[in-house]
């Protein structure tokens, strides 16, 4: 039972749009998550962190959690041929003994 | 303010070698994390470390592979007799607590193997 869930993608939009991504986590007990990104061959970099329901925003990243739905979002406005990377979702919760738990990442491609 | 330090950046290593991959954590961080990561594919739990204490080593491979941190110095991933299997990149993440403060990974190894 995977922990961590994103759709793999790849999510494709048009450069100046809105590209939204989604991650679902089942541990109930999670307290704190986070966004980063990855360029291929590259490591991952963090983005946002949400720690409380409702949304966060940095610049053109919007982070939003819900955790009653268990559910964190990333939305990317003006989205830019740049942004194009893997997203990976990840969630901090005492119930795992790592305490980190990564999601398969979803890839996102802006097209010019 | 230096993040977090891997190295090598690369490393070539012949069948049956040992590898070893060095991560300093940023400063005032004391939990380290290894992680290993295939091309093309999702970033792969390994270890997860304090001072001188291995806190979870359930993604680590129970032979050939090993983890430490000690009290001084870098925190180290060694691998014993290494496979063609081992070819991948090793990132190394750090946190200042356990929870509620982010993983800031390192560049990474890539190790290859002939």
């Amino acid at each position: 039972q995977k922990e961590v869930e994103q759709n793999s993608g790849p999510l494709s939009v048009p450069e100046g749009a809105i590209a939204s991504l989604n991650c679902t986590y089942s541990d109930r007990g999670s307290q704190s998550f986070f966004w980063y990104r990855q360029y291929s061959g590259k490591s991952p970099e963090l983005i946002m962190s949400i720690y409380s329901n409702g949304d966060k925003e940095d610049g053109r990243f919007t982070a939003q959690l819900n955790k009653a739905s268990q559910y964190v979002s990333l939305l990317i406005r003006d989205s830019q041929p740049s942004d194009s990377a893997t997203y990976l979702c990840a969630v901090n919760a005492d119930n795992y003994g790592q305490n980190f738990v990564f999601g398969p990442g979803t890839r996102l491609s802006v097209l010019p | 303010n230096a993040g977090v330090m891997q190295n090598p950046r690369h490393l070539v290593r012949r069948r049956g070698q040992e590898a070893r991959l060095r991560c300093s954590p940023m400063k005032g961080h004391s939990h380290v994390y290894w992680y290993r990561q295939l091309p093309e594919e999702g970033l792969k739990f390994m270890v997860y470390l304090q001072k001188e204490n291995i806190i979870d080593e359930s993604g680590m491979p129970k032979e050939r592979f090993s983890a430490e941190f000690p009290k001084e110095g870098p925190s180290i991933l060694r691998i014993q007799q290494v496979v063609r299997g081992d070819s991948a990149a090793y990132f190394c993440a750090s946190s200042l607590t356990e929870y509620n403060s982010p993983l800031h990974f390192g560049n990474g190894t890539r190790l290859t193997v002939t």
